[in-house]
């Protein structure tokens, strides 16, 4: 059970946008920064988005993050099909002396 | 441009302890940033693990405290994971990766990963 909620599974179709939502508490995502991470299949994690809105370096602007509360968003526009792919949000947590934590991922469809 | 790469027994026996070693390279670990290990059970969601700075500071997930030892060699820049009793549920893909922000705890996030080692605990 991870500490961030995420859907299981999303979907769109090319040139949709999509959003995926993450949930957590005071704690997490009420007090601290969100991170977003792309994980292509069989390979590793990539950085997608840091301080819930910054892209880094290579990121194509059709990726955007947004927080509002204990709760953030990865909206992904004009979808193309090599966004299939996990996607998972992560937080710093206060609790125990502060700990990371992540969402359970979201496996995106592209249709 | 900064490249870790994790090594270690691709099979371990329950009870025993889970080694692994990531080796840095494009950037001196001295330099500074701190540096962690995160785990995905196959199928499964990610699960930071613990971190480490150059200085030898380490911070613990709570629910592995108990379990995890990291430690750093800044003469061959690399830090290395210990994972003690396993069990099966510890079966998991095991990466390294670097945090992208000087400063420990909220504000930073990982910016370079390893490609992960498949670590399957089994007799």
């Amino acid at each position: 059970q991870s500490v961030l909620t995420q859907p299981p599974s999303a979907s769109g179709t090319p040139g949709q946008r999509v959003t995926i939502s993450c949930s957590g508490s005071s704690s997490n995502i009420g007090s601290n920064t969100v991170n977003w991470y792309q994980q292509l299949p069989g390979t590793a994690p990539k950085l997608l988005i840091y301080s819930n809105n910054q892209r880094p370096s290579g990121v194509p602007d059709r990726f955007s993050g947004s927080k509002s509360g204990t709760s953030a968003s990865l909206a992904i526009s004009g979808l193309q099909s090599e966004d299939e792919a996990d996607y998972y949000c992560a937080a710093w947590d206060d609790s125990l002396n502060g700990h990371w934590v992540f969402g359970g991922g979201t496996k995106l469809t592209v249709l | 441009q900064v490249q870790l790469q994790e090594s270690g027994p691709g099979l371990v026996k329950p009870s025993e302890t889970l080694s692994l070693t990531c080796a840095v390279s494009g950037y001196s670990i001295s330099s500074g940033y701190y540096w962690g290990w995160i785990r995905q059970p196959p199928g499964k969601g990610l699960e930071w693990i613990g971190s480490i700075y150059h200085s030898g500071s380490t911070y613990y997930n709570p629910s592995l405290k108990s379990r995890v030892t990291i430690s750093v060699d800044t003469s061959k820049n690399q830090f290395s994971l210990k994972l003690s009793s396993v069990t099966a549920a510890d079966t998991a893909v095991y990466y390294c990766a670097r945090h992208g922000y000087p400063v420990w705890g909220s504000g930073s996030y990982f910016d370079y990963w390893g490609q992960g080692t498949l670590v399957t605990v089994s007799s």
